[in-house]
């Protein structure tokens, strides 16, 4: 069993529906939650982090932990064609235990 | 203006050769990382240096030797190279530090296919 795992999709939604992406994991000593995008053929690029349990907006996004679940998602409202990337949620324990450990990452298309 | 740059972006090969990709970033970051993206785009940490140090070494082949000449360039040399190295190689970097280090900037990713 993988650490973090992931629904790898692929996931269609009409433009403007409500997207929600999750994963889950299984080593509680994750402090750091992130949510990093890669377009196609592009490297990842940081969306959104958390630290901890709790929730975190960010325009049409929201971050959300649940250390308690090993649970966190992403939301993302009024969605875009320019949202179409594959979405990778990734954790850290933190410093000193730096390692990212990511998720198999969801293929989002939109759809106009 | 160029972050995080790799080279080459593309690497066709057969097995048995050895190859190397570079990697370079001007963003004053002290810590830099390899990762490998498989066909099902699953990102694995390889390696990760810190000022030249170290400080990540997972369970790799020993085929793959990181090298940091400084804390701006870490480099990846393969040896004998094998069909299961075929993928998308990122080179990353960012600061470290308490609650810094989840912000990684990537390179365009080297792509390798061994033949």
């Amino acid at each position: 069993q993988k650490e973090v795992e992931q629904d790898p999709g692929p996931l269609s939604v009409p433009e403007g529906a409500i997207v929600s992406l999750n994963c889950t994991y299984s080593n509680s000593a994750f402090q750091y939650f992130m949510w990093y995008r890669q377009y196609s053929r592009k490297g990842p690029e940081l969306l959104m982090y958390t630290y901890s349990s709790g929730n975190k907006e960010d325009g049409r996004f929201t971050a959300q932990v649940d250390k308690s679940s090993k649970y966190i998602s992403l939301f993302i409202r009024d969605s875009q064609p320019s949202d179409s990337a594959t979405y990778l949620c990734a954790m850290s324990a933190g410093f000193g235990n730096e390692k990212l450990t990511f998720g198999t990452g969801t293929r989002l298309t939109i759809i106009p | 203006d160029t972050a995080v740059s790799q080279t080459p972006k593309y690497l066709v090969t057969q097995m048995g050769n050895d190859k190397s990709i570079k990697c370079e970033q001007n963003l004053g970051h002290d810590t830099m990382y390899w990762y490998k993206q498989d066909s099902k785009k699953f990102l694995k940490i390889m390696f990760s240096y810190n000022n030249k140090e170290l400080i990540i070494n997972e369970t790799v082949p020993n085929r793959f030797s990181p090298k940091s000449p400084d804390k701006a360039h870490l480099n990846l040399h393969i040896n004998s190279l094998e069909l299961g190295d075929s993928a998308v190689y990122f080179c990353a970097s960012s600061l470290r530090g308490p609650g810094l280090s989840y912000e990684q900037y990537f390179g365009p990713g080297t792509r390798l296919t061994v033949t």
